[in-house]
């Protein structure tokens, strides 16, 4: 596709569910990240991803969370369990590499009810 | 704590005016991002800063990295309602071989017609 596509765009979901967010990248682009932004928030750094191996986890809230990326293309967040505090927009980026721009996606909204 | 801190924090202009904003970091920074952000909507790239001293415009908006490259303004020139969104700045922060590319907290922007 031309852009960083995320499905779904919206998702309504229990709490206690287990929710699985998918973001396809721009093609070619080795590098990818996925943030979360709630209202008001700036966007927190979740995960990234360099090809298929994620070097940095540090942001991932607990271990409820998880992502994985295959093929070094799609990647998917995973949230088990989900909590209210989980409802959130969760944005997916990608790019060539380091100090190149990267492309976000429209984002996931999550609402946890 | 807030690795980039962006001021202010909102804004509002009248429409015509020129206004700046900041971007501030403790660290150096090795790529500065200037994004736009419409409520509820995907993160548009406006710039990119890598060196000292750089400058770059596009429009009417300048975008600069001072010379000790741990803060970036960004001016906008005869502010038109059709800037009003969320301005958030961007840097890689590097650990090791690694990139984490994180944001600051972002600049609502608002434009009196």
């Amino acid at each position: 596709g031309a852009g960083v596509s995320q499905s779904p765009s919206n998702k309504v979901t229990e709490k206690g569910k287990d929710v699985e967010l998918r973001c396809d990248p721009i093609s070619g682009h080795t590098a990818l990240y996925w943030y979360r932004q709630s209202l008001g928030q700036g966007l927190e750094f979740l995960i990234y991803f360099q090809g298929n191996s994620a070097p940095d986890k540090s942001g991932l809230p607990s271990d409820r969370f998880s992502a994985e990326r295959t093929g070094g293309s799609v990647s998917t967040l995973t949230i088990q369990r989900t909590q209210q505090e989980d409802s959130a927009v969760y944005l997916c980026a990608s790019s060539l590499g380091r100090a190149t721009e990267a492309f976000f996606g429209q984002g996931t909204r999550l609402t946890v009810v | 704590s807030q690795e980039l801190e962006q001021s202010p924090q909102s804004l509002i202009v009248q429409e015509g005016k020129n206004l700046t904003i900041n971007c501030t970091s403790s660290k150096t920074l090795y790529g500065l991002y200037w994004y736009k952000q419409k409520y509820g909507e995907g993160l548009i790239f406006l710039m990119m800063l890598q060196k000292g001293g750089e400058e770059k415009s596009h429009e009417k908006i300048t975008a600069k990295l001072d010379e000790k490259k741990q803060q970036s303004s960004l001016h906008i020139t005869a502010s038109q309602p059709s800037h009003a969104g969320i301005y958030l700045c961007g840097a890689d922060m590097v650990t090791g071989a690694n990139s984490k590319l994180t944001f600051g907290k972002g600049i609502t922007l608002s434009v009196r017609p």
